[in-house]
């Protein structure tokens, strides 16, 4: 099993362009997440998903998108990107919701 | 003032030092969830546990709920723990949730 997979892996943006972060795992599990991490600061959730098609807001949704068409894949949307979305961005699910996660290895943002 | 806080930020040990972070949080909550962040960036999930305490080879974490707050304990500490510990309080109810999380302690464990 890969487990949690993101691409890419970094990625460099100018202000105002969009992109997807992808997001897939091959561990059949219903929750999966999207979380940001600023220097010095604390992991913050974005967005989670309770399964295909179920999407909800975490403490930090503003300027991001998400869908959940099918159980593997979650990915991230970033419409009109800004140099406060410069931060690193984890994908993760869970078998059950809220417990043990699994995380990606991380997508490196920068918005200039 | 933040919602989880850790203590303390950083932590240096020899090698085979008892070791512990503390953790207290303000809400309410569901679970507390113990993480580790290995250098190169990478999370690791390593308990979580709503009461009482768990155990996973040298590593021990403990809950107490009344108090608000949670200690994950390494025995025989060794370079390879060096890493960012990070605790996350989990608040839900019914299907919505959120993780609150901690800003880490690093731990540098020299041989």
């Amino acid at each position: 099993n890969a487990g949690v997979t993101q691409t890419p892996k970094f990625r460099i943006l100018k202000i105002g362009q969009s992109m997807t972060l992808q997001c897939t795992q091959d561990m059949n599990h219903n929750y999966m997440y999207w979380y940001r991490q600023d220097p010095g600061m604390g992991l913050k959730l974005i967005y989670y998903s309770v399964g295909a098609g179920i999407t909800d807001k975490g403490e930090v949704p503003n300027g991001y998108n998400v869908s959940r068409s099918t159980t593997e894949d979650f990915p991230l949307r970033l419409e009109l990107a800004a140099p406060s979305q410069t931060s690193v961005y984890f994908c993760a699910s869970s078998y059950r919701g809220w417990n043990e996660q699994f995380f990606g290895p991380g997508t490196r943002l920068t918005v200039l | 003032k933040n919602e989880v806080e850790q203590s303390p930020q950083n932590l240096t040990a020899q090698e085979g030092e008892f070791i512990t972070i503390n953790c207290s949080y303000s809400v309410g909550i569901s679970a507390l969830h113990w993480l580790q962040q290995h250098p190169g960036g990478g999370i690791v999930s390593l308990f979580m546990l709503s009461s009482g305490k768990k155990k996973h080879g040298r590593l021990i974490a403990t809950i107490n709920i009344q108090e608000k707050h949670s200690s994950l304990h390494i025995t025989a500490s060794h370079p390879r723990d060096s890493a960012v510990y990070i605790c996350a309080a989990l608040n839900y109810g019914g299907s919505q949730g959120n993780l609150i999380f901690g800003k880490g302690t690093k731990l540098s464990v020299k041989p």
